[in-house]
């Protein structure tokens, strides 16, 4: 069983760049999540996809924006960087949202510096 | 809305000592709280979670936590500390309402002396 992938592991762009990182799920898994981690804070939820549709978003701006494909996994898109997007960006998946069995399986996430 | 404060962004015990790591949460509904493990340059690991049921849960590598609601707490503990539980550990809260969202504190790390 495959566990939840992220690519790519490191990511440096400039201001105003727009950045695309993506993320499989694992295997049954149709929900994913993503977080952003600034250094030394915990996670931020950043929005949820269930079955393709957001079901859920975090006090991020529009130009955080995401996708699901059909296969369940995901793309978190970030649209005109800022210094202060510079974090580790998590990929969580699930095998359902919301329910009290749900267990979120982390990947090691994508670390992104904008300079 | 759901909170979390972990107490302590250091903490650092002896190898063989009590580890204490300290979770105070808010929520309006009956929530769900999980303690994670993060070790560099890694994502997160569930180390246990409380849903509902018996207050306290136990967890791999020796862990255990207890909900106490009149406490609104759930510390994390293990009996005696190994070089290898060094690492970052963050209390979270969940709850459904309106849908799934983890709320994360910011995150204790955990230093083990030899």
């Amino acid at each position: 069983e495959t566990g939840v992938t992220q690519s790519p592991t490191h990511l440096i762009k400039t201001r105003g760049q727009q950045v695309t990182l993506r993320c499989s799920s694992q295997s049954g898994h149709n929900t994913v999540s993503w977080y952003q981690q600034a250094l030394g804070q915990g996670p931020q939820f950043i929005f949820q996809y269930y079955r393709e549709e957001e079901n859920g978003r975090g006090n991020f701006p529009p130009r955080f924006s995401g996708l699901q494909f059909p296969n369940y996994s995901s793309e978190l898109n970030v649209n005109a960087l800022e210094l202060d997007d510079s974090a580790l960006y998590l990929c969580a998946s699930s095998q359902s949202p919301g329910s009290e069995y749900n267990e979120q399986f982390f990947g090691p996430g994508t670390r992104l510096t904008v300079l | 809305a759901q909170s979390v404060t972990q107490l302590g962004s250091h903490v650092s015990v002896s190898e063989g000592a009590l580890v204490l790591l300290r979770c105070n949460y808010s929520s309006s509904v009956p929530p769900y709280l999980f303690w994670y493990v993060q070790y560099p340059n890694q994502g997160l690991q569930l180390l246990l979670k409380y849903t509902t049921g018996a207050t306290l849960v136990k967890g791999i590598n020796g862990f255990e936590a207890e909900f106490k609601k009149s406490e609104t707490s759930f510390h994390l503990t293990k009996p005696s500390a190994h070089m290898s539980d060094a690492a970052e550990y963050f209390c979270a809260v969940s709850a459904q309402t309106g849908g799934f969202k983890t709320i994360f504190g910011a995150g204790t790390r955990l230093f083990v002396k030899a």
